[in-house]
């Protein structure tokens, strides 16, 4: 079956250490993107790639880092310099064909940090 | 820019009654507009989507009608369901930007 997964479902890390979350799809879409979900509010865009090899900053991208170096994986560091980071996280795919820009989700990943 | 307001939560009904969940939107050109759902822990899915002033979007007895001369894409049903509780977030799309804008989410309980 075709979709978005995510990895871990839950993350712990200590304050002050990097960690890195996955994000893999076989959708074969081009663009993947990144969001920050708070309790209580809506999705904010940290991070989006409509290619290989080229990401875009969203409105929430301090702290955060991504790489595309393969279309089926956008994988996000949060590093230390994120203020706070405990969060669940989104990942999301969109194909660039079609008229309707629908993005399709993955299972999320909740961050802790301790 | 672009924005989103669904009506607050959350939304407590009982089992069979009618929903409305209001959501209005402001947007430079003819955005897409949808209904995503979240069930608890777990991702967004696409309930329903529509990309052009009077679509109707529709799906698993939900319903949305872009309204382009009120700004609004309210979602509705006519008979709610215990499996209905979630987390409707409204969302639009300005054609070929790739980006989604969110509403803040309105929290939906039914009771039985």
């Amino acid at each position: 079956d075709g979709g978005i997964t995510q990895s871990p479902k839950y993350l712990f890390r200590k304050e002050g250490q990097n960690v890195t979350l996955s994000c893999e799809q076989n959708l074969n879409h081009d663009a993947m993107y990144w969001y920050r979900q708070d309790p209580g509010q809506g999705l904010r865009l940290i991070y989006y790639s409509q290619i290989v090899n080229d990401f875009q900053k969203g409105d929430i991208a301090e702290g955060y880092s991504v790489s595309r170096e393969k279309k089926e994986s956008f994988p996000l560091t949060v590093t230390s310099a994120q203020k706070n980071p405990t969060a669940f996280y989104l990942c999301a795919s969109s194909s660039r064909t079609g008229r309707v820009d629908t993005q399709y989700f993955g299972p999320g990943t909740r961050l802790t940090v301790l | 820019g672009n924005s989103v307001t669904q009506m607050e939560g959350p939304v407590t009904l009982s089992e069979e009654a009618f929903l409305t969940i209001n959501c209005t939107y402001t947007a430079t050109g003819y955005p897409s507009l949808f209904w995503y759902v979240q069930y608890p822990g777990e991702g967004l899915q696409l309930l329903l989507k529509a990309t052009k002033a009077d679509d109707k979007g529709s799906n698993k007895g939900f319903e949305a009608t872009y309204r382009k001369e009120t700004t609004s894409f309210h979602l509705e049903k006519g008979s709610v369901q215990v499996s209905d509780s979630a987390v409707y977030f409204c969302a639009l799309s300005e054609r070929g930007a790739q980006k989604l804008v969110f509403g803040q989410g309105t929290r939906l309980t039914i009771n039985p």
